[in-house]
């Protein structure tokens, strides 16, 4: 069964305390791994997609990377306006669906 | 342009009531899914319209009904709910033939009364 899980759960920084978020995933065929915000009340807002082992892809503080197992959100320096949920989803080959992870809440204190 | 637009941001029903949800993107995307969002879980898959053809339906109960009057809009049709079925509802688009990310809109959060 195609799985994604995510660790933490919960995660607390201080402003600057550099971190990474975990994806592992077993999803046969890989399409795609995509990671998404979530500020509470709205929708995920996407930030990333990875295709292939090795990949790499930077946006202002945030740097995904993705091997044949997992990925990770890494997240330098961060500021209050960071914290949010952030949701990593995994799309298999020949599908339409995306299987999500349940999140790792981010609380950037200042 | 990366836009999905959602009507009501807010929609409170009575359990006898019909309302509708409505969505619309500009992307040019031929796939639209309708999400269901419970507290602190993740978003979870009702419908997938592929050139505006139901491609997926996860045994959503009939008391939604979803429809895609043209490649643009998506609207979900809600009729007879449960309290339970309270929730924030999410559009989403995307292409079809890659890249596949989905792009949501920012939700209509639902209350049943």
């Amino acid at each position: 069964e195609d799985q994604v899980t995510q660790s933490p759960e919960a995660l607390r920084l201080q402003e600057g305390e550099s971190s990474s978020l975990n994806c592992s995933y077993t999803v046969s065929g890989l399409r795609g791994l995509f990671w998404y915000r979530q500020d509470p009340g709205k929708g995920p807002e996407f930030l990333f997609t990875l295709y292939s082992a090795g990949e790499e892809k930077e946006k202002e503080r945030l740097k995904a990377t993705l091997t044949k197992k997992e990925s990770f959100l890494h997240i330098t320096a961060p500021k209050p306006e960071d914290s949010a949920t952030y949701l990593c989803a995994a799309a298999q080959g020949g599908s339409e669906k995306l299987v999500f992870g349940k999140g790792t809440k981010l609380t950037v204190n200042p | 342009d990366t836009e999905v637009t959602q009507t009501p941001k807010h929609l409170v029903m009575g359990m006898t009531n019909k309302k509708s949800l409505k969505c619309e993107q500009h992307m040019g995307h031929r796939a639209m899914y309708w999400y269901k969002q419970k507290a602190k879980k993740p978003p979870e898959l009702m419908f997938v319209y592929s050139y505006e053809k139901l491609s997926i339906n996860e045994s959503v109960p009939s008391r939604f009904s979803p429809e895609c009057p043209n490649s643009s809009l998506l609207n979900l049709h809600l009729h007879a709910l449960q309290p339970e079925d309270s929730a924030l509802y999410l559009c989403a688009s995307s292409q079809t033939q890659g890249p596949y990310e989905q792009y949501f809109g920012p939700g209509t959060r639902l209350t049943v009364t």
